[in-house]
């Protein structure tokens, strides 16, 4: 699976969109891009996913360059809720291969 | 809604001591995975099994064993606990046809 490269802390103003970023330049053409977040004390928890469309669900929007070798997620508004670590993820769709799990990045959503 | 479920929150165990943590998943799922996170190191993957009766050695096995006889349930060993294996311990479970993970909430291990 192709490697990602995320920043290490964000912070946000709560209200305001986040906009968590992720890099992956090596990106195979069968490749999913995959979010979870986890939040203090808790296992990590599934956000979204995408191939090369942009893709949106009632937690987030997910939005992947055209190159594919980047992405963004967006938090519309963020919420003090959504202090979390964000992990972005890449591998192919189906098969047993396990996810494997970077540092992520730790967003601060500030009041 | 799936549920992955862990039997214990916290536990406290003494070095030597055998180990057993359970994990059992409600969805049928073929894929169960076992993961440590330890501050500053991440989800580091112990062992996971892509089916009943089926393992495979993850990045971090040493210490571990599993055992995966029925389908729902994922069972991580510990045979002789150690101090450098106080951690939390997440399961997680998923069909072999998506990439969607589902945690259980995390067995935090405390080895004295």
């Amino acid at each position: 699976d192709a490697k990602t490269t995320q920043p290490t802390s964000m912070d946000c103003a709560e209200g305001r969109a986040a906009n968590l970023p992720c890099n992956h330049s090596t990106i195979s053409g069968n490749e999913y891009v995959y979010w979870y977040r986890q939040i203090h004390s808790q296992g990590p928890q599934y956000i979204i996913h995408g191939l090369k469309n942009n893709e949106t669900n009632e937690m987030a929007s997910l939005i992947i360059t055209e190159d594919r070798k980047s992405s963004t997620l967006i938090l519309p508004h963020a919420t003090l809720r959504d202090t979390a670590v964000y992990y972005c993820i890449v591998r192919v769709f189906s098969g047993n291969t396990p996810l494997v799990f970077g540092k992520g990045t730790r967003l601060s959503v500030i009041a | 809604d799936v549920k992955v479920t862990q039997s214990s929150r916290y536990l406290v165990k003494r070095t030597g001591e055998k180990v057993f943590l359970e994990c059992v998943q409600d969805m049928d799922h073929e894929n169960m995975f076992w993961y440590r996170q330890d501050p500053g190191l991440g989800l580091r993957l112990i062992y996971f099994s892509y089916d009943v009766k089926m393992k495979e050695k993850g990045d971090i096995p040493e210490g571990y064993s599993v055992s995966r006889e029925k389908k729902e349930r994922f069972s991580l060993i510990l045979e002789s606990a150690s101090t450098n294996q106080t951690s939390m311990y997440l399961c997680a479970s998923r069909t072999a046809y998506t990439g969607e993970l589902f945690f259980g909430e995390g067995s935090r291990l405390t080895v004295l």
